[in-house]
């Protein structure tokens, strides 16, 4: 089974922290994902990653950026986090056959 | 731009009774379509997909979906819903740009009561 792991469940921060979110794949997978999910707007893609230090910005990139230094991570970092950045933030990964397997999520709270 | 309508953020049935998500997409390409459940505190996981071939596609706990092209639906169905399918499903459609991306409609809340 694909495994996809997110560092922390739960994570509480001030404005203006810089904030890393981790996540992890198992299966070789060549793409990664960056979502933020939030009630009634669904899932929200913030930044993408197709092979190691290659990456693109999603439809919500702002505000935030990505690091992709081995295939297996990738990284998403709040440079200046703010309350608007409260969120679900979900990470995914997938090969060939279009599915794309989610992590458990990190429900991020910016106070 | 693709994009992805779900009717009814949050639909409520009965133990037993036949459960419709319904599922309404545009897309400038032929679409992959997928269904998700998001159970509470979980992520996302797969229920069925369609990419190509039968337009009738089964999924897990036995739930399927149907790719109507000309209506662009791909309604969710199961016909005796159980407690445990209380969640929320989320509708998604690949993006443009070689079928990389998803883009999920805003989702619907199913409870089911006895």
């Amino acid at each position: 089974d694909v495994k996809v792991t997110q560092s922390s469940r739960y994570l509480v921060k001030r404005t203006g922290e810089k904030v890393f979110l981790e996540c992890v794949q198992d299966m070789d997978h060549e793409n990664m994902f960056w979502y933020r999910q939030d009630p009634g707007l669904g899932l929200r893609l913030i930044y993408f990653s197709y092979d190691v230090k290659m990456k693109e910005k999603g439809d919500i990139p702002e505000g935030y950026s990505v690091s992709r230094e081995k295939k297996e991570r990738f990284s998403l970092i709040l440079e200046s986090a703010s309350t608007n950045q409260t969120s679900m933030y979900l990470c995914a990964s997938k090969q060939e056959t279009y599915e794309q397997y989610f992590g458990p999520g990190t429900r991020l709270t910016v106070t | 731009a693709q994009s992805v309508t779900q009717l009814g953020s949050h639909v409520s049935v009965s133990e037993g009774a036949l459960v419709l998500l319904r599922c309404n997409y545009s897309s400038s390409v032929p679409p992959y379509l997928f269904w998700y459940v998001q159970y509470p505190n979980q992520g996302l996981q797969l229920l069925l997909k369609y990419t190509t071939g039968a337009t009738l596609v089964k999924g897990i706990n036995g739930f399927e979906a149907e790719f109507k092209k000309s209506e662009t639906s791909f309604h969710l169905t199961k016909p005796s819903a159980h407690m445990s399918d209380a969640a929320e499903y989320f509708c998604a459609v690949t993006g443009s740009g070689g079928y990389n991306k998803l883009i999920f409609g805003a989702g619907t809340r199913l409870a089911v009561h006895p």
